[in-house]
């Protein structure tokens, strides 16, 4: 089945600094990922949905300068946290969908950051 | 923006019994709700999903329901097994995008 692979799957870094969590289709190719953020006992909630070869649309909220996605190819997509805080401690998701079209959304098994 | 609402928050069940859990969502355009669950300090795997032709859809201890004009849908899990312990989460496609949004959760507990 599909597989969706997030490196690394935990990160401690000092405040101030910048992370890059990666996001890789290993199966299949995916036109569109998504990124989630979940705060413990929380839900899922949308960051920004990243196409291939596209800006991506970041959702209401959500500082695009500071929160950097980049879809380069139909395999692989980053997010990089730029100048991260202790706020910005959170489980990050991603979700990637099929090139084939269907609706079925295959997800990563997160990357826990914690700023200190 | 779409909203999905999803209940009880926690659940206890004896080992053996059955778990129910409801989700209503508002964006009637909504096609695809798919449920997920998640175990401590991993991301989510999808158990089952339903699209809006059918009304139900079972995979042997798990089941789906679906109303659309009611717009609710349920899970249901039966014969409970201390291993289902863990938090489900529904889900409603948006409209536009492919972009999933979350109900808030749902913690099952399985007690032996």
């Amino acid at each position: 089945g599909a597989v969706v692979s997030q490196h690394p799957s935990w990160v401690i870094c000092k405040s101030g600094t910048s992370v890059k969590i990666e996001c890789r289709s290993l199966d299949f190719q995916a036109t569109t990922m998504f990124w989630y953020r979940q705060f413990p006992k929380q839900s899922l909630m949308l960051m920004a949905t990243s196409n291939e070869g596209s800006k991506a649309t970041y959702e209401q909220g959500v500082e695009k300068d500071k929160f950097l996605i980049n879809h380069a190819s139909l395999t692989l997509s980053t997010l990089t946290v730029t100048s991260a805080h202790p706020e910005d401690s959170s489980f990050y998701i991603c979700s990637a969908r099929a090139a084939s079209g269907a609706n079925v959304l295959t997800f990563g098994a997160g990357s826990r950051l914690t700023v200190l | 923006g779409e909203n999905v609402e999803q209940h009880p928050s926690t659940l206890s069940v004896q080992e053996g019994d059955s778990a129910v859990i409801k989700c209503t969502y508002s964006d009637s355009a909504s096609n695809y709700f798919p449920w997920y669950k998640q175990e401590l300090g991993k991301g989510p795997q999808l158990i089952i999903d339903i699209r809006s032709n059918v009304g139900e859809k079972k995979d042997q201890r798990i089941a789906v329901t679906l109303n659309k004009t009611a717009k609710h849908f349920s899970l249901h899990i039966t014969e409970t097994q201390p291993e289902d312990s863990a938090v489900y989460f529904c889900a409603a496609l948006r409209n536009s995008g492919y972009a999933l949004n979350f109900g808030k959760g749902t913690s099952l507990l399985v007690t032996p």
